[in-house]
C-alpha cells in the first residue's frame, strides 16, 4: 500500500509569510508525528497526535508553529510569520498503534527554505 | 533530558573493510532504532532493538544493544559502495517519541 506522503515536497517562503505543510499518513495509522531536521542534523521531535488528539506539542519551537489533525487522518503543520531559522526539512511519520511496539514510518519530507 | 550521541560523525572507508558506528544515550530506554538516510531522501528503518542483548543482522549490517551500558553498535562488514549514506540511531522517550543522534555520514570508496 501507499506510504506516508507529504506535500509540497519543496517550499520557498519569504520571511514573514505563513506556510502550511500537509501530511497524509498510512491509512489506518493511529499515531502521527512531526519532526524538524535542520541541515546536517538528526530529526528533532515537534509534536504527536493520537487520532485527532494532540497529546504532545513540547517540541514546537515557538507559538508560530501550529499543528492539527481534525479528523484523525491528514495533518497540517502551519508556521506563521516564517523566519530564516525555520528553514529545514519537516518530516512526518505515522505508526499503526499507540504503544511502543509499533514502528514509525517516515514520509519523504518537505524542504522549507525561508529567504 | 535524554541525549543521544553517535560517533564517529564522519567516516570514510574503503570497500571490503569492516567498521563500527557507536550510539550512546544518557537515560534508560529499552528501545533503540537505526535508520538510514540517503541524500535528499527520508528515513529508512534498518533495525528495531527491543531488549538488552538484542542483536539483529541484515546483509552486511549488524546492530546490537546493551541497555546496561546504554550503548548500541552498528557494525558494517566488508563494506560496499551502496552502503554510503547517513546512519542515525534513535532512542524512544516515552509514547513513541524518538530522540535522534546527530548522524554518521558514511562514505565508502572503491
Amino acid at each position: 500500500g501507499a506510504g506516508v506522503s507529504q506535500s509540497p515536497r519543496y517550499k520557498v517562503a519569504k520571511r514573514g509569510q505563513d506556510v502550511a505543510l500537509r501530511c497524509d499518513p498510512i491509512s489506518g495509522h493511529v499515531s502521527l508525528f512531526w519532526y524538524q531536521q535542520a541541515l546536517g542534523q538528526g530529526p528533532e521531535f515537534l509534536t504527536y497526535f493520537q487520532n485527532e488528539a494532540q497529546l504532545d506539542k513540547s517540541g514546537l519551537p515557538s507559538d508560530r508553529f501550529f499543528a492539527e489533525r481534525p479528523e484523525g487522518s491528514v495533518s497540517t503543520l502551519k508556521i506563521q510569520r516564517t523566519q530564516q531559522e525555520d528553514s529545514a526539512v519537516y518530516l512526518c511519520a505515522s505508526s499503526l498503534g499507540y504503544v511502543s511496539s509499533y514502528e514509525q514510518y517516515f514520509g519523504p519530507g518537505t524542504r522549507l527554505t525561508v529567504t | 533530558e535524554l541525549k543521544v550521541e553517535q560517533n564517529p560523525l564522519f567516516l570514510s572507508m574503503q570497500e571490503g573493510k569492516n567498521y563500527t558506528i557507536y550510539c550512546n544515550y544518557s537515560t534508560t530506554s529499552d528501545r533503540l532504532y537505526w535508520y538510514r538516510q540517503d541524500p535528499g531522501k527520508s528515513l529508512e528503518s534498518l533495525f528495531v532493538l527491543l531488549s538488552n542483548g538484542a542483536v539483529k543482522q541484515e546483509g552486511r549490517l549488524m546492530a546490537s544493544l546493551d541497555t546496561k551500558a546504554r550503548l548500541s553498535t552498528l557494525h558494517i562488514t566488508a563494506a560496499v559502495h551502496d552502503l554510503s549514506a547517513t546512519y542515525f540511531c534513535a532512542v524512544e522517550r516515552g509514547a513513541q517519541k524518538l530522540v535522534f543522534g546527530q548522524g554518521t555520514r558514511l562514505t565508502i570508496n572503491p
